[in-house]
């Protein structure tokens, strides 16, 4: 089964800072890569699919990169309504997540 | 609009077998495989497994095959999810899920 490694497991930016989550897949995804967020007893929101592409009504700041084995989201102004769990998810062979990061403001 | 709405929360006792439902509208239904993922009070997200309602092949995880069964109804458009032999390690929020729509999520809690 192809593994997710994600990291940092939890990190606190100021307002306005600009925010990397990353993920390492065991294996070779190619770009079958998603990003979620999930707030506090709601079920998780696509933000990023096929690694870099937007999901509609997802705000601009939300991007993605990578291919292959490194994938990249980032924030590029964090704000007070981004405080949630993120996590990637490979779907090029079934599914699998990574660990999740916690987003704090400082 | 799409809707993804499943069965509501259980009680269960150990050893014991659930059986969650997901009903889905506003899309074809055979159109997309349906995935049921589970979170462990304060844990991440764990994929459970698959089903093609296509056809009705499925794909299980590792650690749920022989403990879980996904089935797909298209005269209902609804997926189940049934899992045996419950812990209380069991306790969990279940989702279905396809890619982009989830469902709301189904607390099952396993207690004696």
């Amino acid at each position: 089964a192809i593994q997710m490694t994600q990291s940092p497991s939890s990190l606190s930016a100021s307002v306005g800072d600009r925010v990397t989550i990353t993920c390492r897949a065991s294996q070779g995804v190619g770009v079958d890569v998603g990003w979620y967020q999930q707030k506090p007893g709601k079920a998780p929101k696509l933000l990023i699919y096929a690694a870099s592409s937007l999901q509609s009504g997802v705000p601009s700041r939300f991007s993605g990169s990578g291919s292959g084995t490194d994938f990249t989201l980032t924030i590029s102004s964090l704000q007070p309504e981004d405080v949630a769990t993120y996590y990637c998810l490979q779907d090029h062979n079934l599914w699998t997540f990574g660990q999740g990061t916690m987003v704090e403001i400082k | 609009e799409v809707r993804l709405v499943q069965s509501g929360a259980e009680i269960k006792k150990p050893g014991a077998t659930v059986k969650i439902s997901c009903k889905v509208s506003g899309y074809t239904f055979t159109d997309f495989y349906l995935h049921w993922v589970l979170q462990a009070p304060g844990k991440g997200l764990q994929w459970m497994g698959l089903v093609d309602p296509e056809d009705g092949q499925t794909f299980y995880a590792e650690n749920f095959q022989g403990r879980v069964t996904i089935t797909a109804d298209t005269s209902t458009d609804t997926a189940y999810m049934e899992l045996s032999s419950m812990t209380s390690d069991d306790t969990a929020v279940y989702y279905c899920a396809t890619a982009n729509y989830w469902g709301q999520g189904t607390l099952v809690t396993v207690s004696s």
